[in-house]
């Protein structure tokens, strides 16, 4: 099945700074979720972006699906945007979601 | 629509006891998904259903496991014998066809 590496694995930031968090993946893929998990464990959909790039507020994110990446911005973070990250695409060949590992990320005041 | 739902958030049972778990989708949704994740892991596939049909699953889902989608509606998982290995979340998701899924709050179960 298709294999998904984010990094970096953790990450701590101060409230206001930027980060970028990337996801490889190792197949073609024909979509792709970003999701956070908050401290609950609610898996929180942020974007589907099957290719190019999406805005949402604070949030963006870039697919380039030729080059099997996708790219996950967060500016001017903020303590409410701790937890986890993870994007998924679907496995190879299957409509399932394969998971990453995900990058924790810790925003301090 | 308040998303998908799962019912108990929380289960803890005794070693060999079986447990059920239930998940309401998106009421339009036609798609299913059951995943585990444990500690520290992202979320692992368990099975998918189209409608009431069981399409897919995991090498993970044992013959102690089994899923059910009567009449392409809420689904439930059940687990026989429970081991403690099987302490997990356990979380449900449902897509419309090929467009995104939505996840519910999990079942978190620990088995003692």
């Amino acid at each position: 099945g298709i294999q998904v590496e984010q990094s970096p694995p953790d990450l701590i930031l101060q409230e206001g700074a930027n980060s970028t968090l990337r996801c490889n993946f190792s197949d073609s893929v024909n979509n792709l979720q970003w999701f956070h998990q908050n401290p609950w464990g609610q898996l929180i959909n942020l974007f589907y972006i099957p290719s190019g790039t999406k805005q949402n507020g604070r949030l963006s994110a870039t697919t380039v699906a030729t080059e099997r990446y996708s790219l996950l911005y967060i500016s001017s973070s903020q303590t409410t945007d701790s937890g986890v990250y993870f994007c998924a695409p679907p496995d190879t060949g299957r409509r399932a979601l394969t998971f990453g590992s995900g990058t924790r990320l810790q925003v301090q005041p | 629509d308040t998303g998908v739902s799962q019912d108990p958030r929380h289960k803890i049972t005794k070693r060999g006891q079986n447990v059920t778990f239930r998940c309401d989708p998106i009421s339009e949704h036609n798609r299913l998904y059951w995943y585990r994740q444990t500690l520290g892991q992202g979320p692992e596939f368990l099975t998918y259903f189209q409608n009431e049909a069981q399409l897919e699953k995991s090498r993970l889902l044992s013959d102690r496991f089994s899923a059910e989608r009567p009449k392409g509606s809420f689904s439930t998982l059940e687990i026989q014998r429970t081991e403690q290995g099987d302490s997990a979340m356990y979380l449900c998701a449902s897509s419309e066809g090929r467009k995104p899924a939505f996840f519910g709050q999990g079942t978190r179960l620990t088995v003692v």
